[in-house]
């Protein structure tokens, strides 16, 4: 079975300034996609950047981005300049590319705080 | 176009009593997912229904039944509410439940259980 890691229950960082949320995954699968979903105080899970396994580079989407590391298994969040509507729980999540499946397993989530 | 809408945002009710909650997902979505979110965890898949027919279920007990009606929407029951019920209700559509593509998240319906 598949699983998620966050390791990291809370993290904070100053306005302006970069951070790092960590995610490690256990699958034996070699087809399967990974993402990093963003939930705010008003609970809507939002999309932050996606990865597909077969893909070698990065992912990027603005000022977010990922290092995604096969084979050690390792899918980390970097957020540069950071601002106060980052503020959010951060989810790591993994989804099965052998099946046709929707189903996504989540991490427990990794709580950001920017402080001004 | 409106995103995926479900209802109501609230519910409280007692242990042994049933629930249903719904989803309406975007427009042209087919696929639609529901999924448990206990306080201080991550969601946790329940079930997957595309086209009418269940794709997919998490490890839930027989209590939880959902089902999917032609214009796509959804419900999710709950029978016989236990304490370990409450929890934020989420749920997903996508275009044609593919890996590949990317889900869409609702607001979700916060339940309480007492």
């Amino acid at each position: 079975a598949q699983t998620v890691t966050q390791s990291q229950p809370e993290m904070s960082v100053q306005e302006a300034e970069t951070v790092t949320l960590s995610c490690t995954y256990d699958t034996s699968e070699s087809d399967y996609y990974l993402f990093w979903y963003k939930q705010p105080p008003s609970r809507q899970m939002i999309l932050v950047i996606r990865q597909e396994a077969y893909k070698q580079q990065n992912a990027t989407e603005n000022r977010f981005s990922v290092n995604f590391q096969k084979a050690a298994k390792s899918f980390s969040l970097k957020i540069s300049d950071s601002q106060l509507g980052d503020a959010a729980m951060y989810f790591c999540a993994y989804r099965s590319g052998t099946y046709n499946t929707d189903k996504l397993i989540f991490g427990t989530g990794t709580r950001l705080q920017v402080f001004p | 176009d409106a995103g995926v809408t479900q209802s109501p945002t609230h519910l409280i009710k007692t242990r042994g009593q049933q629930v249903t909650l719904r989803c309406s997902p975007i427009s042209g979505h087919k696929s639609v997912s529901w999924y448990q979110q206990v306080l201080g965890q991550g969601p946790q898949f329940i079930f997957q229904y595309y086209e009418k027919e269940e794709r997919g279920r998490g490890n839930f007990p027989d209590r939880f039944s959902a089902r999917q009606f032609p214009n796509y929407s959804s419900e999710l029951n709950v029978n016989a509410l236990l304490l370990g019920d409450s929890a934020l209700y989420l749920c997903a559509s996508s275009q044609f439940g593919a890996s590949r593509e990317t889900q869409y998240f609702g607001p979700g319906t916060r339940l309480l259980v007492l």
